[in-house]
């Protein structure tokens, strides 16, 4: 079974604007993850928070987590054609640090 | 160094046939992981390796699928009695020691099987 949920399923956007995507999931983690995926293969870690943190920076990432509505939001600013991926939230599950439950994931296309 | 790989990067296979995929983990990395990803999904839980030995092979569908890491570094998933629903992604990572809140597990490119 599938823990989070991403949403919207599909975002389109133009280059130079802002990007958010959304996570819901279900039961008490220790830390939410970002993954990126290009054309259905290898996936990229883009940042990890943990259940204490609320807000985390990488660059034109922006993250956030609120425990009590269960759910995370990842922002990419100023966009690049070559942002157009798939993003998966990711939680590990099971009372376990290891065992990563993916959503279905957010299909972002950055028209240039 | 060098990231996670996996090959190959495709494989054709028929009905009942047998397979392996490999898997070479970044060096270094005791915790090993195999996911598998269906078309339009995310990926999927298989099993875990910490060091030499299975810690966790819940997510295995069923008995014909098996997982070795005979010296805790390289790890080959092997799939018998192949059926056209084992058609999917299967991708490896690898982290640090699998444990803590903020160990991060870096995937492969994965390897595409298809079951004709």
């Amino acid at each position: 079974s599938q823990q989070g949920e991403e949403d919207p399923q599909a975002l389109s956007i133009q280059e130079g604007e802002n990007a958010t995507m959304n996570c819901s999931y279900k039961t008490s983690i220790n830390n939410l993850q970002w993954y990126r995926q290009n054309s259905g293969r290898g996936l990229v870690h883009l940042i990890l928070i943990r259940s204490n943190e609320r807000e985390k920076h990488s660059g034109r990432l922006r993250v956030t987590l609120d425990t009590s509505k269960k759910s995370s939001s990842l922002l990419i600013t100023a966009s690049r054609a070559a942002d157009t991926a798939s993003y998966f939230c990711a939680t590990p599950r099971g009372g376990s640090n290891y065992k990563l439950t993916f959503g279905k994931g957010t299909l972002l296309t950055v028209n240039p | 160094g060098a990231g996670v790989s996996q090959t190959p990067s495709n494989k054709v296979t028929e009905k009942g046939k047998y397979v392996e995929l490999r898997c070479d983990p970044i060096s270094g990395h005791t915790a090993l992981y195999w996911y598998r990803q269906s078309l339009g999904q995310g990926p999927e839980f298989l099993i875990y390796f910490q060091g030499t030995g299975a810690a966790d092979d819940s997510g295995l569908p069923n008995d014909r699928f098996f997982a070795v890491r005979p010296e805790g570094s390289v790890s080959t998933l092997k799939i018998q009695r192949t059926e056209r629903g084992d058609s999917a992604v299967y991708l490896c990572a690898s982290s640090l020691n699998g444990q803590g809140a903020t160990d991060t597990q870096y995937f492969g490119p994965g390897t595409r099987l298809t079951v004709l």
